[in-house]
């Protein structure tokens, strides 16, 4: 039973361009949502997060963006940089879970120079 | 700096081998995970440790146990390796949301 989906394996995207990662979620105890990002041979890294009171969130080149009622969050990169290239993981956690994370299968960002 | 340290990058182990997988944090969060990392199926919870001697089973404990015996360590012991068990191994701590991650174990079972 797979709580939290990333349905996209792979994105292929224009330096420059936008990037947009899609993600959706069936449990509706979760209250908490963020991506990471992971590189080869090195553990995630915390990129953004947005609580379900809240419908955006932006830091700089990223925004996430929640629609609660269609149980579903998208990260958009503006403008995408070969250095974005990476495994980008989003992760859903209820507020009673011990802070337990229920991770997505991940979708591949490739950045084109 | 927060850190997670996991203490070895690359391990081949032999099959029916025991094996411990050993993860420090030094940031005196309350939780502790243990995930495996599979391609196509993202990352998966094994086991999770919310307090010292307290652990609780994740989405796939079978063939693992654990051991937290002071908070900032939290082991995983593979009690016989299968080749099944070659994974890449990632460990996390967390006081609230979201967790800081060890750099990775890439384990080998051969």
């Amino acid at each position: 039973d797979q709580q939290v989906k990333q349905n996209s394996p792979s994105l292929s995207v224009q330096e420059g361009r936008i990037s947009i990662l899609n993600c959706d979620y069936t449990n509706s105890m979760f209250d908490y949502f963020l991506w990471y990002k992971k590189y080869p041979a090195e553990g995630p890294t915390f990129l953004i997060s947005i609580s379900s009171i809240k419908d955006k969130n932006e830091d700089g080149r990223f925004t996430v963006f929640l629609n609660k009622s269609a149980k579903h969050l998208s990260l958009h990169i503006v403008p995408s940089q070969p250095g974005d290239s990476a495994v980008y993981f989003c992760a859903a956690s209820a507020r009673t879970s011990y802070g337990k994370l229920t991770f997505g299968q991940g979708t591949i960002l490739t950045v084109h120079p | 700096d927060v850190k997670v340290t996991q203490s070895s990058r690359y391990l081949v182990k032999r099959t029916g081998e025991k094996v411990f997988l050993e993860c420090v944090q030094d940031m005196d969060h309350e939780n502790m995970f243990w995930y495996r990392q599979d391609p196509g199926l993202g990352l998966r919870l094994i086991y999770f440790s919310y307090d010292v001697k307290m652990k609780e089973k994740g989405d796939i404990p079978e063939g693992y146990s654990v051991s937290r015996e002071k908070k900032e360590r939290f082991s995983l012991i593979l009690e016989s390796a299968s080749t099944n068990q070659t994974s890449m191994y990632l460990c996390a701590s967390s006081l609230q949301y979201g967790y800081t991650f060890g750099s990775g174990t890439r384990l080998t079972v051969v």
